[in-house]
């Protein structure tokens, strides 16, 4: 079955810096590839998401880019501000049947 | 819209003890799922409805987990009896197409088993 894997585990950067977040999967059929934010106690909520038709996708701050033939995408988010500390989990999917998600990075954005 | 709506919120019963968790989607969405999160780590799905159907039901543990899901709308998950280790977030998800992208998940229950 499908497995994703998500890197860093946590992430510490100064507010109005980058943030980049990655995440490998494993099944080639895989053509859904979802992000959520998830606040502390909160449900997760999904932020961006990508199809494997595309390469990039851009919703003002926040990015996502797909590599198939390396099977991993990224978020990318420009700017960040003290709002934007959370766990982020990536999810990849087979025609959206099943989401496998990645273990989450804690993200801190230190003001 | 209202969200997908669970309840309890929270839940603290003795090992052995049975609970149960509800789940209402957004209305209108026909795909219905149930997730577990454990603490530090993704939702993991335990079961998938289109409709009223259990579709996808490999991961729920059948000998004390069970799940229905009556005119397909609201869902109740149960677990007979607790044990220690299931203590965790229990997130219900719903989506408004029948290949289940775009999932928007509940606020979940937070189950404590002692």
């Amino acid at each position: 079955g499908e497995n994703v894997e998500q890197h860093p585990s946590t992430l510490s950067v100064q507010e109005g810096d980058s943030a980049v977040i990655k995440c490998t999967y494993s099944d080639s059929a895989s053509n859904y590839f979802p992000w959520y934010k998830q606040e502390l106690g909160k449900r997760p909520q999904l932020i961006i998401d990508i199809r494997s038709n595309v390469g990039e996708k851009k919703d003002q701050r926040i990015a996502v880019t797909l590599n198939k033939t390396a099977k991993h995408f990224s978020l990318h988010i420009t700017e960040t501000q003290p709002e934007d500390s959370a766990v982020y989990f990536c999810a990849a999917s087979i025609s959206g049947n099943k989401l496998v998600f990645g273990a989450g990075t804690i993200l801190r954005v230190k003001s | 819209e209202a969200g997908v709506v669970q309840s309890p919120r929270y839940k603290i019963i003795e090992k052995k003890q049975p609970v149960a968790f509800w789940c209402n989607p957004i209305s209108g969405h026909n795909t219905l799922y149930w997730y577990l999160q454990n603490l530090g780590q993704g939702p993991e799905l335990l079961i998938r409805y289109e409709n009223e159907e259990a579709v996808d039901d490999s991961q729920l543990p059948k000998d004390r987990f069970s799940a229905e899901r009556l005119k397909g709308v609201d869902s109740t998950l149960k677990i007979q009896p607790a044990e220690l280790g299931d203590s965790a977030v229990y997130l219900c998800a719903s989506s408004p197409s029948p290949r289940g992208e775009t999932q928007y998940f509940g606020p979940g229950t937070r189950l404590l088993v002692l």
